[in-house]
C-alpha cells in the first residue's frame, strides 16, 4: 500500500488528453511538499518529467503539465502520442517516512 | 552531464548481504549533493531505500533501516549500499540517483542510473 495513491491504469487515443491523479495526505502533499513526476518507458530507468509541482526539465515537451491542490496532485498529458505509453510515478516528501512514491500508473495509448 | 552506474552481484543467497556500488561521473560526490538508492521489484512500483551526503550522514527508509547501511568513497567518487539478511522479497532492480532540491525537503531524483537486477535465490 503506497503512501501516495495513483490509479493503476489510464488510457486514451492518440491526440487526446489524459490526467493521472496522485492523492496524498496532510503529512506529504497536504503539508506543502513538492510533487515530482517520473516517466518510466518499458525496460528503462525512471526519468524526471515534472518537478516542484509544475516545472518541466529541459527537453520535456509542454504537452506534459503538473498541478496540485490540497492533498492531491495531477499530471496532464495533451496531444497523446504512441511513445507516451509508459508507467508514471508521483513522488513527494513525507514527514513520517521522508521520500514516498505513488504506486504507479500505466498509460496505454489506444 | 552527471551520469551514474550501478555495479554488483546479480545473484545473492537468502540470509546473505546484498552489496552494490554506484559510480558517479561528471560530478564530484563531495560536491554537496545527496546520493540515493531506490528499488523496484519485478512488475511493481518504486521504493525509496535511503540517501547519503558525504558530510551530513545518511537517512534510511524506516521499513529497511535495521538492515541498510550506505557509505561514500570520495577517493573513488562512488557510493555504496549494503542490505543484510536478504530474502526473496528483496529481489528487485536497484537504482542509484542524485538528489536535487530547489528548497530543502522538496527533493527529487535526477538523474538515475540504468539500474541493476538483483535476484535473491539459493
Amino acid at each position: 500500500q503506497s503512501v501516495l495513491t495513483q490509479p493503476p491504469s489510464v488510457s486514451g487515443a492518440p491526440g487526446q488528453r489524459v490526467t493521472i491523479s496522485c492523492t496524498g495526505s496532510s503529512s506529504n502533499i497536504g503539508a506543502g511538499y513538492s510533487v515530482h513526476w517520473y516517466q518510466q518507458l518499458p525496460g528503462t530507468a525512471p526519468k524526471l518529467l515534472i518537478y516542484d509541482n509544475t516545472n518541466r526539465p529541459s527537453g520535456v515537451p509542454d504537452r506534459f503539465s503538473g498541478s496540485n491542490s490540497g492533498t492531491s496532485a495531477s499530471l496532464a498529458i495533451t496531444g497523446l502520442q504512441a511513445d507516451d505509453e509508459a508507467d508514471y510515478y508521483c513522488q513527494s516528501y513525507d514527514t513520517n517516512v521522508r521520500e514516498v512514491f505513488g504506486g504507479g500508473t500505466k498509460l496505454t495509448v489506444l | 552531464q552527471v551520469q551514474l552506474q550501478e555495479s554488483g552481484p546479480g545473484l545473492v543467497k537468502p540470509s546473505d548481504t546484498l552489496s552494490l556500488t554506484c559510480g558517479v561521473s561528471a560530478s564530484s560526490i563531495s560536491s554537496g549533493d545527496w546520493w540515493g538508492w531506490i528499488r523496484q521489484p519485478p512488475g511493481k512500483g518504486l521504493e525509496w531505500i535511503g540517501y547519503i551526503h558525504y558530510a551530513a550522514g545518511a537517512h534510511y527508509n524506516p521499513s529497511l533501516r535495521s538492515r541498510v547501511t550506505m557509505s561514500i568513497d570520495t577517493s573513488k567518487n562512488q557510493f555504496s549500499l549494503r542490505l543484510t539478511s536478504v530474502t526473496a522479497v528483496d529481489t528487485a532492480v536497484y537504482y542509484c540517483a542524485r538528489i536535487v532540491y530547489s528548497v530543502p525537503y522538496h527533493n527529487r531524483f535526477d538523474p538515475w542510473g540504468q539500474g541493476t537486477l538483483v535476484t535473491v535465490s539459493s
